[in-house]
């Protein structure tokens, strides 16, 4: 099955810099790559997807590349905010449709400083 | 966007008892629900799809018999934790795709804590 490997476990950055983290998937007939945002004691919420049939996607301070050919993507904030401290998880799923299963990565947790 | 909702959102109980946890989804319909579950300051693990009117599918290494999965109606999905014991407890999240919206998108609900005592 579907492994998604995700580095690094924990990121602190200064405030106003970039932060980057950086999965691997295993399964080359993955074509769904979310990226989610979990707060303390909440469900995580999407912030960012992308398809594979686009290399790269972005939203206001945050993008998402994917390199099919060398199954890796990343998610590059950038201008981070202390309101950007959370857990962050890559996924990848086999389709999108209501019965695609999601496999996350392991999480990485940014913290801001100020 | 899509709203899925869980309850309770915590809960205690005795070893031995059994738990129920609903998974709800408020404004659209949902053909298939899935369930994690998260160890603190870890990851979603997948435990099983639940599959509206039919029999949930679980993922290696998930008891069936432990993690009971009824799917009733397209906006309801529960799972009981039998016979719990202080290891189940645990912090379990629900979540949905819209299959009018089709964008992909993953909704989850806010989590149920579980602590067994």
């Amino acid at each position: 099955g579907e492994n998604v490997e995700q580095h690094p476990s924990t990121l602190s950055v200064q405030e106003g810099d970039s932060a980057v983290i950086k999965c691997t998937y295993s399964d080359s007939a993955s074509n769904y790559f979310p990226w989610y945002k979990q707060e303390l004691g909440k469900g995580p919420q999407l912030i960012i997807d992308i398809r594979s049939n686009v290399g790269e996607k972005k939203d206001q301070r945050i993008a998402v590349t994917l390199n099919k050919t060398a199954k890796h993507f990343s998610l590059h904030i950038t201008e981070t905010q202390p309101e950007d401290s959370a857990v962050y998880f890559c996924a990848a799923s086999k389709g999108y449709s209501s019965a695609s299963k999601i496999i996350f990565g392991s999480g990485t947790r940014l913290s801001i400083r100020p | 966007g899509a709203v899925v909702s869980q309850h309770p959102s915590w809960v205690i109980c005795k070893s031995g008892t059994s738990v129920k946890i609903e998974c709800r989804s408020l404004d659209f319909q949902a053909t298939t629900m899935f369930w994690y579950r998260q160890f603190p300051k870890q990851s979603l693990m997948l435990m099983a799809t639940s599959n509206e009117g039919s029999k949930a599918t679980y993922e290696q290494g998930v008891e069936k018999d432990k993690f009971l999965i009824n799917h009733a109606s397209l906006t309801l999905s529960t799972l009981t934790v039998t016979s719990a014991h202080p290891e189940d407890s645990s912090f379990y999240i629900c979540s949905a795709r819209s299959r009018a919206l089709n964008t992909g998108e993953l909704f989850f609900g806010e989590g149920s804590r579980l602590t067994v005592l």
